[in-house]
């Protein structure tokens, strides 16, 4: 079965610079796709970024990317340039091997962007 | 905005009682998805739909159901509440969901439940 893990329980980060979310992942199936979302404190889970198995260069999305290491199965979110706005929870998620679409999430990570 | 719509935003009810949320997919998709986030189970896949067909099945309860109509929109119905029932639940659409192509899911804002 899958698994996702963030080891991360809370991140603290200066506005304006980067910083990295762990996400590790552990599945036998070849073909997956891994998100990542983030959910401010209002509630809604917000898609932010996607990498393919097969993909052969990483994700990037406006201030974010993702560090793919396939051989470590890893896939780490980078947010470069922090705001304010950034503070939030994310959640990394991997679609489930069975062939079926359903996600599978991690326990998340708070990050906190101070001035 | 996912374009993702979810009825009522939140939810007041006592143990024992039943209700309804409700979601309308992006325009376009065919699959909607339910998703239950707790305290203590994080968030967890409950059931999927894809035009009017239940798809997959999670750690869905005997007591909830769920169904999709002919206009895409789907409903989850919980009944007999109990205390931990309260959670914040999600529904989500793709536009397909039956293929091996992995599809992104948007989310809609969420249903806060609270049961008393």
């Amino acid at each position: 079965a899958q698994k996702i893990t963030q080891t991360q329980p809370g991140m603290f980060v200066q506005e304006k610079e980067a910083v990295t979310l762990d996400c590790t992942y552990d599945t036998s199936d070849p073909s997956y796709g891994l998100f990542w979302y983030k959910q401010p404190s209002s509630g809604e889970m917000i898609f932010l970024i996607y990498q393919g198995s097969y993909d052969q260069q990483n994700a990037t999305e406006g201030r974010y990317s993702l560090n793919f290491q396939k051989a470590r199965k890893s896939a780490n979110l980078v947010i470069s340039a922090s705001q304010l706005g950034d503070s939030a929870m994310y959640f990394c998620a991997m679609r489930d091997s069975t062939g079926f679409q359903k996600l599978v999430f991690g326990t998340g990570t708070r990050l906190l962007v101070s001035p | 905005d996912s374009g993702v719509t979810q009825t009522p935003k939140h939810l007041i009810t006592a143990t024992g009682q039943r209700v309804t949320l409700r979601c309308s997919p992006r325009s376009g998709d065919l699959s909607v998805y339910w998703y239950q986030q707790s305290l203590d189970q994080g968030l967890q896949f409950l059931i999927q739909y894809y035009n009017g067909e239940e798809r997959a099945k999670g750690n869905i309860l005997e007591r909830f159901s769920a169904q999709q109509f002919p206009d895409l929109h789907s409903e989850l119905n919980l009944s007999s509440l109990e205390l931990g029932d309260s959670a914040l639940y999600f529904c989500a659409s793709s536009v397909g969901g039956t293929g091996g192509a992995v599809e992104t899911q948007y989310f809609g804002p969420g249903t806060r439940l609270l049961v008393l």
